[in-house]
C-alpha cells in the first residue's frame, strides 16, 4: 500500500497567515491526491481533488499543487473558520491517508 | 442535496460483528460507489472498502478477512459488516459517497469521498 506522509504534525499560525502543509506519497501517484478538512466532531469535508482542483463551494484561499510524490496545500490568508485538522488522500484502488496536520491558533 | 446517515448499535461486544447501514436522501444510490471509513478516538482516518451500486466490492487488505459491505438499492442503503471485533476496532465509523476520476490512459480508476455522513461512535466493550 502507498503511505502518505504530512508535515508539519501540527502548526500555529495567525488569522492573515498564509499556512502551507506538505505531503509526500511512498511512490508516485501522479495527480491523485486529495484534500480534506476537518473540524472536531465533524465529518472530513473535501477541499482540493485531483492534487489542484477545488471542490465546488470552498474559498478560493485554498490552493494545492504537486504530482509525483510531493504535494502542498496552502491557505494564501488564514480565517478563523479555517483552524482545523487537514488531511491528504491517495486516491488509487486503496485509499490511504496521512496522519493530519493540525493548525491551530497562534 | 444527497445526505447521508449512518445508523447501528453504538456498542458492540467483543469477538461479535458490528453491523452499521448508511441511508442515502436526497438522490440515488443508483451510478456511484460508496465507502465506509473509521477514525480511532484521536487518530487518522482509515479507508475500510467501497460498494458500487451493482454490488463490486473493494475492501482494506488489512481487514479484508473481516469485513463485507452490501447493497440495498430498492432502500437507497448500504451496510458494513465487521466480525470478531476487538477492542482495536473502536472508532467513529464514516459512511461518503465516492467521486470517482478516472484515467483514459490507463483504464485506472480513482476516488474522492465527497459526501460524507455525521458519523457514528461503535466502541468494543464487554
Amino acid at each position: 500500500d502507498i503511505q502518505m506522509t504530512q508535515s508539519p504534525s501540527s502548526v500555529s499560525a495567525s488569522v492573515g497567515d498564509r499556512v502551507t502543509i506538505t505531503c509526500q506519497a511512498s511512490q508516485g501517484i501522479s495527480s491523485w491526491l486529495a484534500w480534506y478538512q476537518q473540524k472536531p466532531g465533524k465529518a472530513p469535508k473535501l477541499l482540493i481533488y485531483a492534487a489542484s482542483s477545488l471542490q465546488s463551494g470552498v474559498p478560493s484561499r485554498f490552493s494545492g499543487s504537486g504530482s509525483g510524490t510531493d504535494f502542498t496545500l496552502t491557505i494564501s490568508s488564514l480565517q478563523p473558520e479555517d483552524f482545523a485538522t487537514y488531511y491528504c488522500q491517495q486516491a488509487n484502488s486503496f485509499p490511504t491517508f496521512g496522519q493530519g496536520t493540525r493548525l491551530e491558533i497562534k | 442535496q444527497v445526505q447521508l446517515q449512518e445508523s447501528g448499535p453504538g456498542l458492540v461486544k467483543p469477538s461479535e460483528t458490528l453491523s452499521l447501514t448508511c441511508t442515502v436522501s436526497g438522490g440515488s444510490i443508483s451510478s456511484y460507489y460508496w465507502s465506509w471509513i473509521r477514525q480511532p478516538p484521536g487518530k487518522g482516518l482509515e479507508w475500510i472498502g467501497y460498494i458500487y451500486y451493482s454490488g463490486s466490492t473493494n475492501y482494506n487488505p488489512s481487514l479484508k478477512s473481516r469485513v463485507t459491505i452490501s447493497v440495498d438499492t430498492s432502500k437507497n442503503q448500504f451496510s458494513l459488516k465487521l466480525s470478531s471485533v476487538t477492542a482495536a476496532d473502536t472508532a467513529v465509523y464514516y459512511c461518503a459517497r465516492d467521486w470517482v476520476d478516472y484515467d483514459i490512459l490507463t483504464g485506472y480508476h480513482y476516488y474522492y469521498m465527497d459526501v460524507w455522513g455525521k458519523g457514528t461512535t461503535v466502541t468494543v466493550s464487554s
